[in-house]
């Protein structure tokens, strides 16, 4: 079965270091892949995409996602963490030709930055 | 990026009461729009996937009955959660995508549905 797993529930980290959230998948064929930012209370909001080409994408409020087709990863990172960055993180998933453009989710890891 | 609006943002209904929620993208022809439902602390769960014009396809155990879905236009889509009950007190979420897989899906501000 198709899957994609963030394996930590929660990560923790302080204002101004480096920050990681990792996401693997298990998907057969070259999947597309997302990263979405959920606020308190509100929707999903886009952060980026890796479709093809370089395998390191940038995307909105500084954050970046490294693919590895060898590790089946997308992990998520950002140089400098803000406290503002506290948020729930989702990894999603497009198997290619689905022909319905459906998401695969993953669990979701809660970002809190410390002070 | 594109804006999908949702409204209601929250609802509180009596329960045996209907309640429609709509999702509209304000921007783009949404082909595709997709309804989710959220339990606290967890991540999102497809209801149901429904393209302009054309009878919505539900996922495993959704009722189509009670969780009806219009998607009269590229614009607009509707979940109608009929004789609802607390149980299905939740978080709602809408998103919509453009025809290509390649394009990522925008998703509403989400609907916290209350049944009392």
């Amino acid at each position: 079965a198709q899957s994609v797993a963030q394996p930590e529930d929660q990560v923790n980290v302080a204002e101004g270091n480096p920050l990681t959230v990792k996401c693997t998948y298990s998907v057969s064929g070259n999947p597309y892949l997302f990263w979405y930012v959920q606020y308190p209370n509100r929707g999903l909001q886009f952060l980026l995409k890796y479709i093809t080409g370089d395998n390191l994408v940038k995307g909105s409020y500084g954050f970046e996602a490294e693919f590895n087709k060898s590790q089946t990863s997308f992990h998520l990172k950002k140089p400098s963490a803000l406290v503002s960055d506290s948020a729930l993180y989702f990894c999603a998933v497009r198997p290619p030709a689905s022909g319905t453009y459906k998401y695969i989710f993953g669990t979701g890891t809660r970002l809190k930055v410390l002070a | 990026g594109a804006v999908v609006s949702q409204h209601p943002s929250w609802v509180i209904c009596k329960s045996g009461t209907s309640v429609k929620i709509e999702c509209r993208s304000l921007d783009f022809q949404a082909t595709t729009m997709f309804w989710y439902r959220q339990f606290p602390k967890q991540s999102l769960m497809l209801m149901a996937t429904s393209n302009e014009g054309s009878k919505a396809t539900y996922e495993q155990g959704v009722e189509k009955d009670k969780f009806l879905i219009n998607h009269a236009s590229l614009t607009l889509s509707t979940l109608t959660v009929t004789s609802a009950h607390p149980e299905d007190s939740s978080f709602y979420i809408c998103s919509a995508t453009t025809g290509t897989g390649r394009t990522e899906a925008f998703f509403g501000q989400g609907t916290r549905l209350t049944v009392v």
